[in-house]
Parts: structure tokens; sequence; C-alpha cells
């Protein structure tokens, strides 16, 4: 079965405290691997796609990078606007799930001043 | 470019009561979806419209409707609603080619008594 599973749920950080967050997977034939942030009473934002083992991607004070088991995002020298929900999701290449995103639960950043 | 748009933003009803949320997207996508978000169980998939013309279930179809009224506008419909329906719903599109990310719009909060 198609599965996405985030740690840890939460994460407190103070400002300036780097850390990662991680996306473990089992997907039928992966097509890509999906990071969103989602803010309080928002839509998922999308940060970045990773579609192969050993991609990693950049932007501002995150990193992703990818293996074949799972994703981590670095998060470097965090500012209190990060703070927000950050998703993982999966496309299957195959299978039922097929062409569809599979979503984690997620993981909840707090970035304290 | 107003990307995803939702409506409503809020919305409560009372058991048995019908309602229609409905979605827009002015990118130019071939493929819609419809998520629920509720806590602790991540996004799930109700519907989702891979092109114009067509629709298929998702993860978590039964008491829904869907209809997909042209390439921009993807509206979801309770016939009858529950309380199990409590949620926040959200729509998504993707450019439907290859393997691409999906956008959300903001998201309709629905109470059912």
């Amino acid at each position: 079965e198609d599965q996405v599973t985030q740690s840890p749920e939460a994460l407190r950080l103070q400002e300036g405290e780097s850390s990662s967050l991680n996306c473990s997977y089992t997907v039928s034939g992966l097509r890509g691997l999906f990071w969103y942030r989602q803010d309080p009473g928002k839509g998922p934002e999308f940060l970045f796609t990773l579609y192969s083992a050993g991609e990693e991607k950049e932007k501002e004070r995150l990193k992703a990078t990818l293996t074949k088991k799972e994703s981590f995002l670095h998060i470097t020298a965090p500012k209190p606007e990060d703070s927000a929900t950050y998703l993982c999701a999966v496309q299957a290449g195959t299978g039922r799930s097929q062409g569809n995103l599979i979503f984690g639960k997620g993981t909840k950043l707090s970035v304290k001043p | 470019n107003a990307g995803v748009t939702q409506t409503p933003k809020f919305q409560v009803l009372k058991t048995g009561q019908s309602m229609t949320l409905q979605c827009a997207q002015d990118m130019n996508h071939n493929s819609m979806y419809w998520y629920r978000q509720d806590p602790g169980m991540g996004l799930r998939l109700i519907y989702y419209s891979a092109s114009e013309g067509t629709t298929d279930k998702g993860e978590v179809p039964n008491g829904y409707n869907v209809s997909r009224l042209n390439k921009r506008e993807f509206s979801l419909r309770l016939e009858s609603a529950a309380p199990s329906q409590t949620s926040v719903y959200f729509c998504a599109s993707r450019t439907g080619f290859g393997y691409n990310e999906q956008f959300f719009g903001p998201g309709t909060r629905l109470t059912v008594l």
C-alpha cells in the first residue's frame, strides 16, 4: 500500500537553530515527491518537487533532498516566519493511486525568536 | 492571475441539508481535484477530474458528487450533509502533463451540525 510518514509531528526551534524534517515513503513507482508549506487557515503552498534519488533543491533557508526511501527538508538558521506546517506528498506511477498525490500528515514547525 | 478560487470560505449546515462547493482555476490546467483535511488525518482525495469531461473517485468519495462544468470549474456537492463531513475542503489543479505539482485554493471550512 502506498504510504507517506512524516516525522516529527511537531518541532519547536529557536531562531537560528537548524534542523531537519523527515518524510519516509513507500510507493509503487515514484513519479515525484512534493513539499508544501501550509499556514493556518490557508491552502498548501508548493515548495519543491524532487524526481530521483540524489536530487536536491534549495529555496532561501530550505533545502530538500531525496533518497530511495525518504526525503529531508533541511531548515538552516530558521526565522519565526518559517513557522508553518510542512506537508510531504508522493505521486505514484503505478497501481490504484497512479498519478494522484498521497499526503503525509505534516510536521508543524514553530520557530521562537 | 487569481490561481485557484473557492466559494464559499465558510459554511454551516444542518444534518440533511445539501450544498455545492465551487472551485475555479484560471491557469488553463487540465486536471482538478477535491480534498478534505481533518485534524490528524492529512489531506485525503475525494474526487478528481483528469481532464474536462472525466471524473473519478478518490480515497473517500462516499457522500459526495462532483461536476466538471468546463475546463475552469469543478464543483463538489453534498446531497445530504452529515456531521462526519465537517472538514476543511480544498480544491487543487495541475496542468496534467508530465510530473508536476498541484496548486491549491484557499479552502472552504464546512461545519455540519
